[in-house]
């Protein structure tokens, strides 16, 4: 199990310019989830999506869209870059199974916006 | 889902128990307490759960007060790997929609 992939790793982006961050999990999770994270601050939930086909808005969704393309893949979209973006993201996936509800991240994007 | 509060940072001697503190006051019944931690700029990973009873696996042990208030997690025998930031957060199991992840506690293990 490869668990939460992300690609890409990197990117830098000038602005005004659009990309999109991809993620797909193989746990056959309902939930999957975008993050961000600045320096020393802890992570702020962008959007999220508690099952194929819905998405939601998280504490901070503005410039962002998202696509809850199946059950694996959850891609992030910035349609016009901001230096404001520049950060790291975060893609994680949860099921509820039994006791608890565990979070599974992947490896994270580091954006820069030029 | 409830707020949690941790200390902002902690030393810990290499081979020494790391006790890491989280106060949880308003946490609910069905609230679970989770800690993750944070490898430098690597993603969150989970380290371990529990509701009432205290907890341990391969990686840490969880202690939660009878009250629930509050929970202490234990690295027995911490080693330099284990220098990271520890978040402690807490969590009905109806998704992380509604958790807050602070800025957690960075602890760093001194040789």
């Amino acid at each position: 199990n490869a668990g939460v992939t992300q690609t890409p790793k990197f990117q830098v982006l000038k602005t005004g310019q659009s990309m999109t961050l991809q993620c797909a999990q193989d746990m056959n999770h309902n939930s999957m989830y975008w993050y961000r994270q600045d320096p020393g601050m802890g992570l702020r939930l962008i959007y999220y999506s508690a099952s194929e086909g819905t998405t939601d808005k998280g504490e901070v969704p503005n410039g962002y869209n998202v696509s809850r393309l199946n059950k694996r893949e959850f891609s992030l979209r910035l349609e016009s870059a901001a230096p404001s973006q520049t950060s790291v993201y975060f893609c994680a996936s949860s099921d509820h199974r039994g006791q608890g509800e565990k979070l599974f991240f992947g490896s994270g994007t580091q954006l820069s916006v030029l | 889902d409830a707020k949690t509060t941790q200390p902002p940072s902690m030393d810990c001697a290499e081979g020494r128990a790391a006790n890491l503190p989280c106060n949880h006051s308003t946490i609910s019944g069905n609230e679970y307490v989770y800690w993750y931690r944070q490898i430098h700029s690597q993603g969150p990973q989970y380290i371990i759960h529990g509701l009432k009873n205290n907890e341990t696996n391969e990686m840490a042990s969880l202690i939660i007060t009878e009250d629930r208030k509050s929970s202490t997690l234990i690295l027995p025998h911490a080693t330099l790997r284990d220098t990271a930031v520890y978040y402690c957060i807490a969590s009905n199991s109806g998704g992380y929609q509604k958790v807050t992840f602070g800025i957690g506690t960075k602890l760093q293990v001194i040789p």
